[in-house]
C-alpha cells in the first residue's frame, strides 16, 4: 500500500481482555517499530523489528506485551490481560532501511481504550 | 529527568507572527535530530532534519548546538495551517528515536 497501515482503528477492550494490534508496513520496508502515545504525551518507544527479527524490546512495559513479525512484513503487536494506563495510541512505524537518519513513516495508529 | 525536554506550551500566536520552540536533549551520543509535526488525532509526520550548520526550509529554521545539546525550531509569518503538535526527535542509532512530548501550536486568525 501507500503507506503503513493499521488495524483496528479503535479498540475498547474491558479490563482483562486481550487484544492484538495489526501493522502493515510500508512495502519493501525492512525496519518497522511500535510506539506507545498516552493523551498529552510523545511517542515513547515500545520494540523494533529488522525484518523478521526483533532487535530491541527494552520499552515494552511489562510481559503482558508481545511482539512479533514472523515473514518480515506484517507485525501484531498483543497486549494481554489488558490495564488501564494500557489506554493509548499504539503507532506503528517503518523505514526503509536501518540506521540513524534514516526517514519512518508511522501508521495513522489504533486507539485504545480500556474500560 | 526525560532524555528530550520541550518547552510545554501551549503557544497561542496571531497570524504572521514569528515563533521559535526549544528543546534539549540528554544523551550526548546522540546521532540524528528532526522535528516532526503531529495534528490532533494524526500520525506524527517528520518536518525536517536538523544540521549543525542549521537549516531552513521555506519559513521554518531549524538550529542545533551539540555542545549545549539544545535544538531550535524558528517559524517566521505563522499561519493558521502550522497549527500542530511539534515534536523534537533524537535518534541514538539504529533508528532508536526518542520524542519529547510536544509543543502545541495554535495560530489564530
Amino acid at each position: 500500500g501507500a503507506g503503513v497501515s493499521q488495524s483496528p482503528r479503535y479498540k475498547v477492550a474491558k479490563r482483562g481482555q486481550d487484544v492484538a494490534l495489526r501493522c502493515d508496513p510500508i512495502s519493501g520496508h525492512v525496519s518497522l517499530f511500535w510506539y506507545q502515545q498516552a493523551l498529552g504525551q510523545g511517542p515513547e518507544f515500545l520494540t523494533y523489528f529488522q525484518n523478521e527479527a526483533q532487535l530491541d524490546k527494552s520499552g515494552l512495559p511489562s510481559d503482558r506485551f508481545f511482539a512479533e513479525r514472523p515473514e518480515g512484513s506484517v507485525s501484531t503487536l498483543k497486549i494481554q490481560r489488558t490495564q488501564q494506563e494500557d489506554s493509548a495510541v499504539y503507532l506503528c512505524a517503518s523505514s526503509f532501511h536501518h540506521g540513524a537518519g534514516n526517514t519512518i513513516y508511522f501508521g495513522e495508529g489504533s486507539w485504545l481504550t480500556v474500560v | 529527568r526525560k532524555e528530550v525536554e520541550q518547552d510545554p506550551g501551549p503557544f497561542n500566536v496571531p497570524e504572521g507572527a514569528t515563533v521559535a520552540f526549544n528543546c534539549t536533549y540528554s544523551n550526548s551520543a546522540s546521532q540524528s535530530f528532526f522535528w516532526y509535526r503531529q495534528d490532533c488525532r494524526k500520525e506524527p509526520k517528520l518536518l525536517m532534519s536538523v544540521y549543525s550548520s542549521g537549516n531552513e526550509d521555506g519559513r521554518f529554521t531549524a538550529q542545533l548546538n551539540r555542545a549545549s545539546q539544545y535544538i531550535s525550531l524558528l517559524i517566521r509569518d505563522s499561519k493558521l495551517s502550522d497549527s500542530a503538535t511539534y515534536l523534537c526527535v533524537v535518534t541514538l542509532g539504529r533508528n532508536d528515536m526518542r520524542f519529547g512530548a510536544g509543543t502545541r501550536l495554535t495560530v489564530k486568525p
